[in-house]
């Protein structure tokens, strides 16, 4: 395994399922991230976790709860959602803060929602 | 806080021609500055940064860009587009404290290289 893994890549889930989507680095980074990528939309970042603490939350729906129990891992809950949550959710990581070397986020591959 | 500009959202070129993608930021404080690509259905790759040192970088598949602080400007180049370069293209900036958490992305140039 390389790099940043997520699962599952693509996701059907009516209103009323609950899902989860997970994310996984192996670069032994200390920072893990959630963006979300819709159509004719720029990248927005949702949450942030430095340490496994979450440092950023930019004012994402509660319907969307993360989940960081480790430095290699990251959840993001779903329940309730609407359809114009459908998009492509993307997870990075970076060796963040002082001791970082190259200041530049690692990529998953995304995990492709679609809300009926 | 910093911005991203992309000024141009499609860059059609033909195959063996050259492109350049524009990318303009703003910032009160020193930047680092990357270029990713992203093909469809995948997630974001790193094609270049720059951190310090010279102003011309030199990527992967053969991209440069140019760092030019007067003009805030970091314009991503190639001299002969392959048709397997076509893709989505996000220039993108960070301050150097805490930089993941103050990534912002400008809104991306679709290059699609034609036949």
């Amino acid at each position: 395994e390389t790099g940043v893994t997520q699962t599952p890549r693509h996701l059907v889930m009516g209103m009323t399922n609950k899902k989860s989507l997970k994310c996984e680095q192996h670069l032994g980074h200390n920072a893990m991230y959630w963006y979300k990528q819709s159509a004719k939309k720029p990248l927005e970042l949702m949450f942030v976790y430095s340490l496994e603490e979450r440092v950023e939350n930019n004012s994402v729906p509660s319907r969307f709860s993360p989940e960081c129990p480790n430095s290699s891992h990251l959840f993001l809950h779903l329940h309730t959602l609407q359809p114009e949550d459908s998009a492509l959710y993307l997870c990075a990581s970076s060796q963040d803060g002082l001791a970082g070397d190259t200041g530049e986020l690692f990529f998953g591959e995304g995990s492709r929602l679609t809300v009926l | 806080a910093q911005s991203v500009t992309q000024l141009d959202s499609q860059v059609p070129v033909f195959e063996e021609a050259p492109v350049e993608l524009r990318c303009n930021y703003s910032s009160s404080v020193s930047v680092y500055l990357f270029w990713y690509v992203q093909y469809p259905n995948q997630g974001l790759q790193l094609l270049l940064k720059y951190l310090s040192g010279s102003t011309l970088v030199k990527g992967i598949n053969g991209f440069e860009a140019e760092f030019n602080k007067s003009q805030t400007s970091f314009h991503l180049r190639k001299p002969s587009v392959h048709i397997s370069d076509t893709a989505e293209y996000f220039c993108a900036v960070s301050d150097h404290e805490n930089y993941g958490q103050n990534f912002v992305f400008g809104p991306g140039t679709r290059l699609s290289v034609l036949p």
